[in-house]
This record gives structure tokens, sequence and C-alpha cells, in this order.
């Protein structure tokens, strides 16, 4: 089945904990993303990975890190959680290239609180 | 740059009656445009999708042509069941070539359907 995972589906942590939210998806994209959703804002950009080993900041950068040595993963990591940082995550991957109809598939989401 | 409006929430309608969800976009170039599905609890699932001026997106019993006159894809469906209640995002994504690939949505809209 094509999917898109997300590790770990909830998440409670402690201000200045480092923590990795793992995503991973089965379907060769070239294309990954994360996401931050939150009441009244939407969903907003935090990173995007054109392919491995590119990344590039999204709209809402701060405070986060990704890597992408491998096409299926594309992990998020925040070194140092602030309050500021609870929210639902989403991570997304897409095909690439002229044939694309850029369409994304979501993860089932993580939700991160941040004490 | 590149938005997406759409209409405010929530909309609570009463079983088998019409729904329309207004969204309209402005965006450079010829973007693809998307209607995604967010169940409580769950992650954001694509509903339908269209890729060009006029074509007509179609899944589920909801449908949504891509307007270029009017800049618009809303998105209609003739008899709405208590199981359609969720969260629906309007987004678009623009060329590849150049762009971040990134989605850019609409704040969402809350439909609540009553038996």
């Amino acid at each position: 089945e094509a999917q898109v995972t997300q590790n770990p589906r909830y998440l409670i942590t402690v201000t200045g904990k480092k923590l990795t939210v793992t995503c991973s998806q089965n379907m060769n994209h070239e294309y990954m993303s994360w996401y931050r959703q939150d009441p009244g804002l939407g969903l907003r950009q935090i990173y995007y990975s054109m392919n491995v080993e590119v990344t590039d900041k999204g709209d809402v950068p701060e405070g986060y890190k990704v890597s992408r040595k491998e096409k299926r993963n594309f992990p998020l990591i925040l070194e140092s959680p602030s309050p500021n940082q609870t929210s639902l995550y989403f991570c997304a991957s897409s095909a690439s290239g002229q044939e694309s109809s850029y369409e994304q598939y979501f993860g089932p989401g993580t939700r991160l609180t941040v004490t | 740059g590149d938005s997406v409006t759409q209409m405010e929430g929530p909309v609570t309608l009463s079983e088998e009656a019409f729904l329309t969800i207004n969204c309209t976009y402005t965006a450079t170039g010829y973007p693809s445009l998307f209607w995604y599905v967010q169940y409580p609890g769950e992650g954001l699932q694509l509903l339908l999708k269209a890729t060009k001026a006029d074509d007509k997106g179609s899944n589920k019993g909801f449908e949504a042509t891509y307007r270029k006159e009017t800049t618009s894809f809303h998105l209609e469906k003739g008899s709405v069941q208590v199981s359609d209640s969720a969260v629906y995002f309007c987004a678009l994504s623009g060329i590849w070539s150049g762009n971040t690939g990134k989605l850019i949505f609409g704040q969402g809209t809350t439909l609540q359907v009553k038996p």
C-alpha cells in the first residue's frame, strides 16, 4: 500500500529536550515536505526537499532542522523544542517532473506538545 | 505571492442538503488545484484535483471545476451525508520548475452535517 508514515503519532516533551519525528514514504517520490498545522493559521510549510541531499527552508523554518540522506526518509529534528512549537505536524511527499500533477500525499500527523 | 482564499466556516447543513464551499486563488502561471479533506483526528487526504483550466475534478460525489476566468475552484456536492463532516482545504501548487513545489492552502472550512 502506498503511504507516508510518521512516528511518533503523539509526543509530549519538555522545553529543550531534543527530539526527532521520522517520516518515510514508499512511493519513490523525489519531493518531501514538512508542514505544521495551527488553529487559525492553516498549514504552513517548514522545510522541503527536492531530492536526496537537497533541502531548503519553507515559510517557518526557525527552530527546525531536516536531513535527506535517503530518498524514502525525511526526519524533522527539533534541537531545542520550545512551547511555541506545540503543533500538529504533517509530512508529505510528491512525485516531480512533467508528468506529475504535483499532488502531495500526507502522513497521519504527529501531535507534539512541548511543556 | 500566490494565495488561496476559502469561505469561512463552520458550515452546518442537514443531511441530503446541497453543499458549496467557495475557493478563489491568486497565482502566477497555471497552477494545479486541489481539494483536501481532513476527518477528525486524521491526516489530509486528497479529495479531488484539476490541473488545467476547465478541468472538472470529481470523487465521492464531490465536484469542482477549474475556472481560470474567475480564478475559482468551488467545491460542490449534491447531497451531503453525516460522514462528510470534516475540514476541507483548497490548495494550489505552482509549476514544478523553479518552484518550491509546496502546496499553498486556504484556511480550511469546517463542515458539520446533522442527521
